[in-house]
């Protein structure tokens, strides 16, 4: 299971893009970078995943360079909603995930 | 919709009772997982289950148990609450085509133990 690195904290104000970048040297080959996202008091939600290059969706952008070592979430123009904590996930082991503390993003208004 | 649905939300008990608490997905998925989380150290397995009669242990798999007798539901039971299991407990579920196929949450429960 490859170990992810990412920042304890990061804050923001409303309106800006906030980029989350997560370290991941030990990747495996078949092994897809997953982001969850955890608001307080509910349980951690899927946002994006992807393998390499650019995924895109109605929540937020995965950019993952060739080498394949790192990725970075980006959520664009965000707003007090967006506050949660963010987990980047690297492939899975027979299923089981691995959190770790996670990325806590505050958006101040 | 599909969904994910654990019971109850909030509980408080004894140290020594036997405590259950369940979670029940209408995904039709194979897979299902318990989690507790703490501050510092993020969510960590408890048993999963691959499918009907299927269970194994996951990290932190001492003084719980689960069973599965159908598809949609994952009870885990505490044996003998002590007070090392307060916690929030996630329950999850996911298909069993791909290892990567996101994992579905409910919404937790909080656990308390005195």
């Amino acid at each position: 299971l490859a170990k992810t690195t990412q920042p304890i904290s990061m804050d923001s104000y409303e309106g800006q893009e906030v980029n989350i970048t997560c370290s991941h040297n030990n990747i495996a080959t078949n092994d897809y970078i997953t982001w969850y996202q955890q608001f307080p008091s509910q349980g951690p939600r899927f946002i994006i995943q992807g393998y390499k290059t650019k995924v895109t969706n109605e929540v937020a952008s995965l950019f993952i360079p060739a080498d394949r070592k790192s990725s970075t979430l980006s959520l664009p123009r965000v707003s007090l909603s967006d506050t949660a904590v963010y987990y980047c996930l690297v492939g899975s082991n027979d299923y089981k995930l691995s959190f770790g503390a996670g990325t806590t993003v505050t958006v101040r208004a | 919709d599909a969904e994910i649905t654990q019971s109850p939300r909030h509980k408080i008990t004894e140290t020594g009772r036997q405590v259950t608490l369940a979670c029940h997905q209408t995904w039709n998925h194979n897979n299902m997982f318990w989690y507790r989380q703490d501050l510092g150290h993020g969510l960590r397995l408890i048993h999963y289950s691959y499918g009907v009669q299927d269970t194994n242990k996951g990290e932190v798999s001492d003084g719980y148990s689960v069973s599965r007798s159908n598809t949609e539901d994952l009870p885990l039971t505490l044996e003998s609450a002590a007070s090392s299991q307060t916690s929030v407990y996630f329950c999850a579920s996911s298909e069993s085509s791909d290892s990567n196929q996101p994992q579905h949450f409910g919404d937790g429960t909080r656990l308390s133990i005195l």
